[in-house]
């Protein structure tokens, strides 16, 4: 139990489609991350929030995009759905950023893109 | 901007059997974590590491950052330490910038 928790746990899109995944993080945890693990790969960052802005961002295109909220609580969006952005969303937190904090990760959300 | 290169990238082996898993990185980071993700896909920190040696039950975990290399043990290995296993380090070195993660190891021990 990471007291991270992710939803949906499973769910199918059509291309095209917007999607929306969300995360509830541990209580005081102002960092949080996203990450997209395609089948039989590591995991590759999306962006994170610090204190409900963004300050740091992979190479993913605009149509991936977050908001956290002040309960800690955040949410990844991505627009224009394509079959590539079918994988395993993870999000991660922390107290303080992963320099030097355990991360606590969620069971994961798998987007399937029809 | 960190890469990061795991070995082996599989690893069969007997139950009670010594494990090693390397993990290399190319920048000066300020801590090193290892992680577990089981079938299912949820992902456990097992260890963060910015020096030395850590140990928690079977696990060892130890860290060079000289030499930017860092591997993980398992003594007396079980069945249900089959899992992959994935060693992150911050993308930038250090601060708040997400992980770079290794491609992992996945890791088969048969009774």
């Amino acid at each position: 139990e990471t007291g991270v928790t992710q939803s949906p746990t499973h769910l199918i899109k059509t291309r095209g489609q917007q999607v929306t995944l969300r995360c509830s993080s541990q209580s005081g945890h102002n960092t949080v991350s996203w990450y997209q693990q395609a089948l039989g790969q590591g995991p590759q960052f999306i962006f994170q929030y610090y204190r409900e802005e963004e300050n740091g961002r992979g190479n993913f295109p605009p149509r991936f995009s977050g908001l956290q909220f002040p309960n800690y609580s955040s949410e990844l969006n991505v627009n224009a759905l394509e079959l590539d952005d079918s994988a395993l969303y993870l999000c991660a937190s922390s107290l303080d950023g992963y320099s030097g904090n355990t991360i606590y990760f969620g069971e994961g959300s798998w987007l399937t893109v029809v | 901007k960190n890469e990061v290169e795991q070995s082996p990238q599989n690893l069969t082996a007997q139950e009670g059997e010594f494990i090693t898993i390397n993990c290399s990185y190319s920048v000066g980071i300020s801590a090193l974590h290892w992680l577990q993700q089981h079938p299912g896909g949820g992902i456990v920190s097992l260890f963060m590491l910015s020096s030395g040696k850590k140990k928690h039950g079977r696990l060892i975990a130890t860290i060079n950052i000289q030499e930017k290399h860092s591997s993980l043990h398992i003594t007396a290995s079980h069945p249900r330490d089959s899992a992959v296993y994935i060693c992150a380090v911050p993308r930038l070195g250090g601060g708040a910038d997400g992980l770079t993660f290794g491609k992992g190891t996945h890791l088969i021990i048969q009774p």
